[in-house]
């Protein structure tokens, strides 16, 4: 069955660069998805169709997706992105949604 | 303002049963898929459930199948997940959550606050 793979955390200074990845096969061939989760809240969406950033997400949100990987680019990482980041996709195959198991991001 | 306020997380004992609802406002309710997701504290998210905005279909991840059923009311703007069989690995908040679309196959841009369900005895 199809997996998607996160590691378990990221760390980066303010104001770098974090690129947060989710891998799993041909993962380029389906549409990922991105979620931020801070402490206590409920998921929001960053990142939809591997690139679209929602009304109200920063610029500095970024996605891509190719291959066997897609990626999640926070670029000049605030303190206040630090949080639980989640892939998903929709698994045709199979037909379940599909997350992947997030990545936690220190700053 | 979309708003999703989740109901019935209780403290139930294994092999008990368990109805969620969801409340829902701010949107056209009647055009949208909606999701149940669940989220053991301190772990990652788990998708439950969906159905479409026709109510025609409904998936199951595959832990859940033949034990939950999710169903809504339209003229009530309710998400309802009835649970039977609880286990204790069913324990967990359990979300609402609207979709972008009425498949059920779009990202999902709106989360209630959850409902804590406890399975134990």
């Amino acid at each position: 069955s199809f997996v998607l793979t996160q590691a378990p955390s990221v760390s980066v200074a303010p104001g770098q660069t974090a690129r947060i990845s989710c891998g799993g096969d041909n993962v380029g061939s389906k549409s990922v998805h991105w979620y931020q989760q801070r402490p206590g809240q409920a998921p929001v969406l960053v990142v939809h169709d591997d690139t679209v950033r929602p009304s109200g997400i920063p610029e500095r949100f970024s996605g891509s997706n190719s291959g066997n990987t897609a990626f999640l680019t926070i670029s000049r990482v605030e303190a206040g992105d630090e949080a639980d980041y989640y892939c998903q996709v929709w698994e045709s195959s199979s037909q379940v949604v599909l997350f992947g198991g997030g990545t936690k991001l220190t700053v | 303002e979309v708003r999703l306020v989740e109901s019935g997380g209780v403290v139930v004992q294994p092999g008990g049963s368990l109805r969620l609802s969801c409340e829902a406002s701010g949107f056209p309710f009647n055009d949208y898929a909606m999701h149940w997701l669940r989220q053991v504290p301190g772990k990652g998210l788990e998708w439950v459930s969906f159905i479409t905005w026709d109510a025609l279909s409904t998936y199951y991840t595959q832990s859940v199948k033949g034990r939950f059923t999710v169903s809504r009311d339209d003229s009530k703007n309710s998400l309802y997940l009835q649970m039977n069989a609880l286990r204790p690995d069913d324990s967990a908040v359990y979300f609402c959550a609207k979709e972008m679309g009425g498949s059920g196959t779009q990202p999902i841009d709106h989360w209630g606050q959850g409902t804590l369900v406890t399975v134990s005895s």
